[in-house]
């Protein structure tokens, strides 16, 4: 099965730094790659996904990049605020009707943002 | 929309007893995931339910079941309780490819 690797599991930065947080996955089939962020006793809430098809995303702060070929994937945040103190996963998934959706999850790395 | 829902809250439990879980999906999602989330840990598929049936399981033993009504929503249930069984119980639907979690159910094993 799939297999998710994060580092760091901790990191800290100072506000206005930019974070960057790496994945590996084992499965090359697989096609989906979501983050999310999990703020303490609260649910984890997408922020951002990318697609095998694509390279790299972007919204706002946030960005995700993608090499296939190297099977790892990257969340970046700039310019960071003390509210993106939090923990973020990664997963990845091979996403079709045959092979489900189960989302393979890392172990989450804890920012913490001070400002 | 009020989302994805569960319920209860919290829920305190001791060795060998039996538990059930449930969960309502955001609106127009057909499609829900349960999850275990130990503390410090990552989620941890534990299996899907679609139309009704089990699609897909991860790796956990058959003291967890589970089950879909006509409506979508679903319950988790574990069966024989053990310490280890004590996490953060996370119920997700889907649209296309994103999940949507719930705010899950914290169960402590006692």
């Amino acid at each position: 099965g799939e297999n998710v690797e994060q580092h760091p599991s901790t990191l800290s930065v100072q506000e206005g730094d930019s974070a960057v947080i790496k994945c590996t996955y084992s499965d090359s089939a697989s096609n989906y790659f979501p983050w999310y962020k999990q703020e303490l006793g609260k649910r984890p809430q997408l922020i951002i996904d990318i697609r095998s098809n694509v390279g790299e995303k972007k919204d706002q702060r946030i960005a995700v990049t993608l090499n296939k070929t190297a099977k790892h994937f990257s969340l970046h945040i700039t310019e960071t605020q003390p509210e993106d103190s939090a923990v973020y996963f990664c997963a990845a998934v091979l996403s079709n009707s045959n092979s489900g959706y189960a989302l393979n999850f890392g172990k989450g790395t804890s920012l913490l943002v001070t400002p | 929309d009020a989302g994805v829902t569960q319920s209860p809250t919290h829920l305190i439990k001791t060795r060998g007893q039996q538990v059930t879980l449930r969960c309502s999906p955001k609106s127009g999602h057909d499609t829900v995931s349960w999850y275990q989330q130990a503390l410090g840990q990552g989620p941890q598929f534990i299996f899907q339910y679609y139309e009704e049936e089990e699609r897909q399981r991860g790796n956990f033993p058959d003291r967890f079941s589970g089950h879909q009504f006509p409506n979508y929503s679903s319950e988790l249930n574990v069966n024989a309780l053990l310490l280890g069984d004590s996490a953060l119980y996370l119920c997700a639907s889907r649209t296309y490819n994103e999940q949507f979690f719930g705010p899950g159910t914290r169960l402590t094993v006692l």
